[in-house]
């Protein structure tokens, strides 16, 4: 069965750093792309990051480029997502997700965690 | 960047009632199209991709069409567990983008 988990969110000032992650287990994670999306509480979905199979490529939104960094251990099958310079609107639940390959459509997805940027 | 407008976004229908959800492109994105229903405090779920494909373990009620840069959700006989939210999506090209939501209410 395909599992996702996300941790590391919590409270942070704004300006600030943080560090979630993805951990990912019943299926090869090498071999599929990765992907973060949040959503604002009580807002739509919008996406975050995408990182390919081997980290060969990896898009930002404009709204976090520069900001935030994705990365991925295939060999611990983790995803990460570093925070920089944290705004109040990047306040949100994160979703990890999984890309399918092809259709790529994004078919797995985490329970979420939240991230809060507030004084 | 491609925007995505989807319409409308509250609809209020009954059990039974077939409903259509339509989201329109800002330029083509060929197949590269997917929708998803959310439920409050929970994660996405895919229900169609490639336009009009069924993911695995939708109901068959679901169906995705499209007309040039014009893309269509159906619910065929509404079902109280399809209340819910729903988002198309354009994985087409960067950055990937979702519609604003339709939230489909009971009448």
């Amino acid at each position: 069965e395909v599992q996702l988990l996300e941790s590391g969110g919590g409270l942070v000032q704004p300006g600030g750093s943080l560090r979630i992650s993805c951990a990912a287990s019943g299926f090869t994670f090498s071999s599929y792309a990765m992907t973060w999306v949040r959503q604002a509480p009580g807002k739509g979905l919008e996406w975050v990051s995408l990182i390919t199979s081997s980290s060969a490529s990896i898009y930002y939104a404009d709204s976090v480029k520069g900001r935030f960094i994705i990365s991925r251990d295939n060999s611990e099958s983790t995803m990460s997502l570093q925070m920089n310079s944290l705004r109040p609107e990047d306040t949100a639940v994160y979703y990890c997700a999984r890309q399918t390959t092809g259709t790529r459509q994004f078919s797995y997805w985490g329970q979420g965690t939240l991230v809060t940027v507030s004084s | 960047d491609i925007q995505l407008t989807q319409s409308p976004s509250f609809l209020s229908a009954s059990v039974g009632d077939r409903v259509t959800i339509t989201c329109r492109a800002s330029q083509g994105i060929s197949s590269f199209f997917a929708w998803y229903q959310q439920k409050p405090g929970k994660a996405p779920k895919v229900l169609i991709y490639g336009v009009s494909s069924l993911e695995s373990g939708v109901p068959s009620r679901f169906s995705g069409s499209a007309s040039g840069t014009e893309f269509t959700l159906t619910i065929s006989s509404l079902q109280p567990e399809d209340f819910a939210t729903y988002f198309c999506q354009q994985v087409n090209s960067y950055p990937i983008t979702f519609g604003q939501g339709t939230r489909l209410e009971i009448k």
